[in-house]
């Protein structure tokens, strides 16, 4: 849902590992997904999508996993690198009135060397 | 073919001046959609426009806050009488037709002295 005004949960990973990435969204209508990279001082960056009718998708060393059963999202990042290093934000399409995009609260990705 | 362009990229304002943050959606998109960011925090939704429309403004601040998206030029988020709370990363997204996941701009960072 709405990001909260929290800091930034972080994950620590060596470089080479694989990461993941939770997210909780908060509308059982939703049916189409996302995960966002931002940088900092850029503008979050489109990493993956799903729809509702699937549970995973496949991307190049990223997997988005869907379990609509608990509102749950998960991005995994094979054989993380240094240039992974990133804050990642799931977020959801709300249809209302048109449709707009819900970020969840964010997760900051830090890869070790 | 050029990204979302918005500008400026940094802007300082005193505390009851007014700030305007313009954003040029990518070519053959007329969705535009607002977000503000503050530091360690997700984007948080503020409005939606169409060319000439507001679709959803259910984000946008009561008082002070204004968005356009006029036939021809950029879109427009004004702020009014703008206070040390406006202080923020406000970053404009568009679409082609509203319905997957858009492109970001590099935002704006407002601080208000």
């Amino acid at each position: 849902g709405e990001s909260v005004g929290l800091h930034l949960p972080t994950l620590s990973v060596q470089e080479g590992d694989n990461s993941i990435i939770n997210c909780a969204y908060s509308n059982s209508a939703s049916d189409y997904f996302i995960w966002y990279k931002q940088e900092s001082g850029k503008g979050p960056q489109f990493i993956i999508d799903i729809r509702s009718n699937m549970d995973k998708r496949q991307g190049q060393r990223v997997t988005v996993l869907l379990n609509k059963t608990v509102k749950h999202l998960s991005l995994q990042i094979a054989a993380t690198q240094p240039g992974d290093s990133a804050v990642y934000f799931c977020a959801e399409n709300i249809i209302a009135g048109g449709f707009k995009t819900i970020f969840g609260a964010g997760t900051r990705l830090f890869v070790k060397a | 073919n050029a990204g979302v362009m918005q500008n400026p990229r940094h802007l300082v304002r005193r505390r009851g001046q007014e700030a305007r943050l313009r954003c040029s959606p990518m070519k053959g998109h007329s969705h535009v959609y607002w977000y503000r960011q503050l530091p360690e925090e997700g984007l948080k939704f503020m409005v939606y426009l169409q060319k000439e429309n507001i679709i959803d403004e259910s984000g946008m601040p009561k008082e002070r806050f204004s968005a356009e998206f006029p036939k021809e030029g950029p879109s427009i988020l004004r702020i009014q009488q703008v206070v040390r709370g406006d202080s923020a990363a406000y970053f404009c997204a568009s679409s082609p037709q509203g319905t997957e996941g858009y492109t970001f701009g590099s935002g704006t960072r407002l601080t208000v002295v």
